[in-house]
Order: C-alpha cells, then sequence, then structure tokens
C-alpha cells in the first residue's frame, strides 16, 4: 500500500543551524501539507502546497520556514535559523485531490534543538 | 476562526466498558475525520465523516456526525487495552488545511 515517507526520523541540531526536513508523498497526489507536534501536544498546521505553491500557511510559518518540492518525489521543509521553540515532532501529508480529502500522514521527523 | 474541542481530554476506563468521546467545533465543516495515535508514532485514519447523519463503525469503534450541531462522537463498545491510544479529530476548514482537536488520551485498564 503506497505511504508518506519522511527523513530523516530523528534530527538534532544546534540553535541557530538550517534543517531541511525530507518527505516522499505517495507518488499520484497532488496536495502537499506539513504539521508539527509539540511534545504531549496537538497537531498544529503550518503549510499546504498545490501546484508548486504555497496554498495557506499558518502564523507558525514564518520567514524562517520554507517548502519545496525540488523534483517530482520530495517536498521538503526548510528551518532557515532553527530555535529552541522548534523542537517537535514534524508530521508531513499528502492527499489525493478525492472528494474525501483525506489526508495521509507520515511516521514524522523528531527534531530536537540543543 | 475555526475552532475544534474535544472531551475528555484523558479517559481511563476498564476493559469491557463503553464510553464515548466527544468533538465540537465552531464553523461550518462537511468534513471531520478521527485520527488515532500510538506514544512516538503518525497519525493513523481512523474514519471520514463527510456529511451529516454519517455513522462509521470499525471493530469496537463507530463515529458519527451531526453537522447541525458542530458535533462528532467516537463511541467505544466494550473498550480492549489494544485501543489505549491518543484519538484525535480534525476538521478540514477549506480543503487547504485540517485543524485539529487537543486529543483524548484513552488507557484502558484490565
Amino acid at each position: 500500500e503506497p505511504e508518506v515517507t519522511q527523513t530523516p526520523s530523528h534530527q538534532v541540531t544546534q540553535m541557530g543551524q538550517e534543517v531541511i526536513l525530507r518527505c516522499v508523498p505517495i507518488s499520484n497526489h497532488l496536495y502537499f501539507y506539513w504539521y508539527r507536534q509539540i511534545l504531549g501536544q496537538k497537531v498544529e498546521f503550518l503549510v499546504s502546497f498545490y501546484n508548486n505553491e504555497i496554498s495557506e500557511k499558518s502564523e507558525i510559518f514564518d520567514d524562517q520556514f520554507s517548502v519545496e518540492r525540488p523534483d517530482g518525489s520530495n517536498f521538503t521543509l526548510k528551518i532557515r535559523s532553527t530555535k529552541l521553540e522548534d523542537s517537535a515532532m514534524y508530521f508531513c501529508a499528502s492527499n489525493g485531490g478525492s472528494s474525501y480529502n483525506e489526508q495521509f500522514f507520515g511516521p514524522g521527523t523528531r527534531l530536537t534543538v540543543l | 476562526e475555526l475552532k475544534v474541542e474535544q472531551n475528555p481530554l484523558f479517559l481511563s476506563m476498564q476493559e469491557g466498558k463503553n464510553y464515548t468521546i466527544y468533538c465540537n467545533y465552531s464553523t461550518t465543516s462537511d468534513r471531520l475525520y478521527w485520527y488515532r495515535q500510538d506514544p512516538g508514532k503518525s497519525l493513523e485514519s481512523l474514519f471520514v465523516l463527510l456529511s451529516n447523519g454519517a455513522v462509521k463503525q470499525e471493530g469496537r469503534l463507530m463515529a458519527s456526525l451531526d453537522t447541525k450541531a458542530r458535533l462528532s462522537t467516537l463511541h467505544i463498545t466494550a473498550a480492549v487495552h489494544d485501543l489505549s491510544a491518543t484519538y484525535f479529530c480534525a476538521v478540514d476548514k477549506n480543503g487547504n488545511k485540517l485543524v485539529f482537536g487537543a486529543g483524548t488520551i484513552l488507557r484502558v485498564k484490565s
């Protein structure tokens, strides 16, 4: 069964460093998303992406964040200068655009900023 | 701004008992989703509810949607230990994002 994959599973970085989180959405899906979940808290929307541009972004998704689909398969989230409060689990999701609009989530990348 | 509220936030129940988790949301939406999350894991889709009066069942879990009341319920029948997890409801605002509730931590005790 097709699934969303994410790498790395765990990333440790120093405050101020840049990180790139990678996702491979389900191959025929058209809509892509990033969410984050701070430990013990709810899942928060960051950004949605369709047709090579951002559809919507949240207040969390400030100038330090960017997304890119550099080729036909990968979808990346870049944090330019990480802060301690960026430590969280980051989930990528994709959606095939059916009437269900069901989003399928990847396994997540745990980001730890020291 | 769309708000999604779940209750209870924590539920400890005995095996074999029944209980219901409630999910209220603040603005009109026709799509509501229930996800399960095990500790340290991703979100597993349980139910997709698309219309008023929708009811779906899978094993010991049954979900329903009342769009007029802006309420969804997740009913657990005869709980077993394997159901212990965190359950999230999420509402599709405009096809661009899901807004999640805070989650209900379910612990089933034998």
